[in-house]
This record gives C-alpha cells, sequence and structure tokens, in this order.
C-alpha cells in the first residue's frame, strides 16, 4: 500500500510569517510529486510537478523543495498573506497512470 | 468558460437510488478521471479512461460504472446508492501525449457533493 502523508493537518499563521510544511511519500519506484493548492469552494490547481532529487521550485512566494532519497519534499510560503489560505496537496506518481494524494495541509493566514 | 465542468453540483438522493454525475472537459485533453473524498479528505481515484478505454479500475463497488462516449466526457453511474456513498466525487483530466505521464498536471472540476438520505 502507498501512503502519502502531509503534516501538520492545519496551520494557523499572522499575514506576514513565514510557514512551511511538509509531505512523505515512498522512497521507492518515484516518478513524480505534484503540489496542488485547493482554496475553499473551489477546485485543486498545480503548483508544481518536481521530478529530480535536490529539484527546488519557485513560484512568487512559494517554493518548494524535493528529497526522493529519503521520501520528502517541504512547501513554503514567504511572507504569507491573507489570500493564501487554502489547503495544500502533495501527490505521489508511479510511472503509470494512478496518483496517490496526501490528505493535505489546511493554512490559515490571519490578517 | 469552464474547463472541467461536472453536473449537479448538488445531489441528495435516497437510498436505492440509481443517479449518474456528468462530467465534461474542453481542454482537448486525452485523459479523465474520477476520483471520491473520502471522510478523511483523502482524494482516492476511482476510475480513469485514456482516449475512451478504461486504463484504472480501483477496488469499488461495481455499483459504480463509468462511461466514456468520448474523449471530452466521462461520466459516472451509481446503481442502489448506499449511505456510504455520501461524498464529494471530482472529475480531473490531464493532456496525455506530450510529457511523460507521471508528470502530468490534473485539471479537476468543481466537485458534485453527493448526499444519501
Amino acid at each position: 500500500i502507498l501512503n502519502v502523508e502531509q503534516s501538520p493537518q492545519s496551520l494557523h499563521v499572522q499575514e506576514g510569517d513565514s510557514t512551511n510544511f511538509t509531505c512523505s511519500f515512498p522512497s521507492s519506484n518515484f516518478y513524480a510529486l505534484h503540489w496542488y493548492r485547493w482554496e475553499t469552494a473551489k477546485s485543486p490547481e498545480a503548483l508544481f510537478v518536481m521530478t529530480l532529487n535536490g529539484d527546488e521550485k519557485k513560484k512568487g512566494r512559494i517554493s518548494a523543495t524535493l528529497n526522493t532519497k529519503e521520501g520528502y519534499s517541504y512547501l513554503y510560503i514567504k511572507g504569507s498573506q491573507p489570500e493564501d489560505s487554502a489547503t495544500y496537496l502533495c501527490a505521489f506518481r508511479t510511472g503509470g497512470f494512478k496518483t496517490i494524494f496526501g490528505a493535505g495541509t489546511r493554512l490559515f493566514v490571519k490578517a | 468558460d469552464t474547463a472541467v465542468s461536472q453536473t449537479p453540483k448538488y445531489l441528495v438522493t435516497q437510498m436505492g437510488n440509481d443517479k449518474s454525475i456528468k462530467c465534461e472537459q474542453n481542454l482537448g485533453h486525452d485523459t479523465m478521471y474520477w476520483y471520491k473524498q473520502d471522510s478523511k479528505k483523502f482524494l482516492k481515484i476511482m476510475f480513469s479512461y485514456n482516449n475512451k478505454e478504461l486504463i484504472i479500475n480501483e477496488t469499488v463497488p461495481n455499483r459504480f460504472s463509468p462511461k466514456s462516449p468520448d474523449k471530452a466526457h466521462l461520466n459516472l453511474h451509481i446503481n442502489s446508492l448506499e449511505l456510504g456513498d455520501s461524498a464529494v466525487y471530482f472529475c480531473a483530466s490531464s493532456p496525455g501525449g506530450a510529457v511523460p505521464r507521471y508528470q502530468e498536471t490534473q485539471y479537476f472540476g468543481p466537485g458534485t457533493r453527493l448526499l444519501v438520505l
């Protein structure tokens, strides 16, 4: 059974704080790790696709790192804003069609 | 224009009924998916079709039957609904072709909230 775990489950921060959360995944049969951002009442939207050990991706104030040998990825948000409030999902891909999602980290940013 | 659309958005029905949820994508994608968001908020894959061909069929009760009349549509029919079928069902699509499958981003619909009474 392939498990993808995200921690923490939820996180409350103040506007301007920087924050990070973790996605843990199987270190074998790794092909890709995806991060999605899911705002309430909307659909998940892609943030990053990461495939290589040591990958770092950045989009504005959000960045992510990848360690495939130990099976984790970190998502960082610098200077959190209220509009960053959302659930952040990671998803593990093997070589086939299947995607295994974590349960997400729910981020609340207070103004 | 909504890229991936699902109808209906909300569905309230009685146990034992048969219902369908429709999904359409206007992105020209080859692959479509159905996910169920379970009580712990995980998105669990149910089915996937690539070019109208079933490629993923997870351990789902055979009361659930997907149908893909063409590449742009993937419908989900549920027979004899049970209380445990209450969940949010998400449709998604991905491009197919240009990049390796595992690098493809999935585009999600807005979800259908099903409540079985």
